[in-house]
């Protein structure tokens, strides 16, 4: 079955904690890209990547990091989380523009973060 | 600055009537307008696209319609089903790029 999946579903921590967010998709996209939606704001993009080794901030980067090792992996790293970081967080893969196909992004489950 | 926004935040109709949601944008560079749906507990799922250069296009019971002399997107959904209650997300793809900027959503809820 096509899909991203996204590790943990759950979480919560506390300040300074370090933690990943792991997100995979099987259907061999180049673009993946991060998102957090929070209530009266939508869904706003952290980090994208074009592909392997590529990839560039979003709009609201601050306190996070991204890797894009392998095409089909894209970890969400939070050094130090900060309680203004608890949200949901989606992560998002599709094929590239060229492709022509780059409007429908496939989006996983989401990660609910709580960091107190 | 750069938006794009909804009229409604809520939206209420009776099972098998015509839903018709709302955006606004405000970004005349962007080269496609698109709207997706979440469901309770998931993701945004996308539903339909249009070029920036078209005023209409239909899919399976949704319609898209683009006004730009107004800066205005409409989503249609005919005889709305239950399945269809859901946040609906107005987004557009900003310069080419592959970047997604959504509105706030639309929260859809079927009478039965």
């Amino acid at each position: 079955e096509a899909q991203v999946t996204q590790n943990p579903r759950y979480l919560i921590t506390v300040t300074g904690k370090k933690l990943t967010v792991t997100c995979s998709q099987n259907m061999n996209h180049e673009y993946m890209s991060w998102y957090r939606q929070d209530p009266g704001l939508g869904l706003r993009q952290i980090y994208y990547s074009m592909n392997v080794e590529v990839t560039d901030k979003g709009d609201v980067p601050e306190g996070y990091k991204v890797s894009r090792k392998e095409k089909r992996n894209f970890p969400l790293i939070l050094e130090s989380p900060s309680p203004n970081q608890t949200s949901l967080y989606f992560c998002a893969s599709s094929f590239h523009r060229t492709s022509g196909r780059t409007n429908e992004q496939f989006f996983g489950p989401g990660t609910r973060l709580t960091v107190l | 600055g750069e938006s794009v926004g909804l009229h409604l935040p809520t939206l209420s109709v009776q099972e098998g009537d015509n839903s018709i949601i709302n955006c606004a944008y405000s970004n005349s560079a962007s080269d496609y307008f698109i709207w997706y749906k979440q469901e309770s507990g998931k993701g945004p799922q996308f539903i339909i696209d249009i070029r920036s250069n078209m005023d209409k296009r239909q899919g399976q019971r949704v319609t898209v319609l683009l006004n730009k002399t107004v800066k205005h997107l409409s989503l249609q959904i005919a005889a709305t089903q239950p399945g269809d209650s859901a946040v609906y997300f107005c987004a557009h793809n900003r310069g080419g790029a592959q970047k997604l900027v959504f509105g706030q959503g639309t929260r859809l809820t079927i009478n039965p």
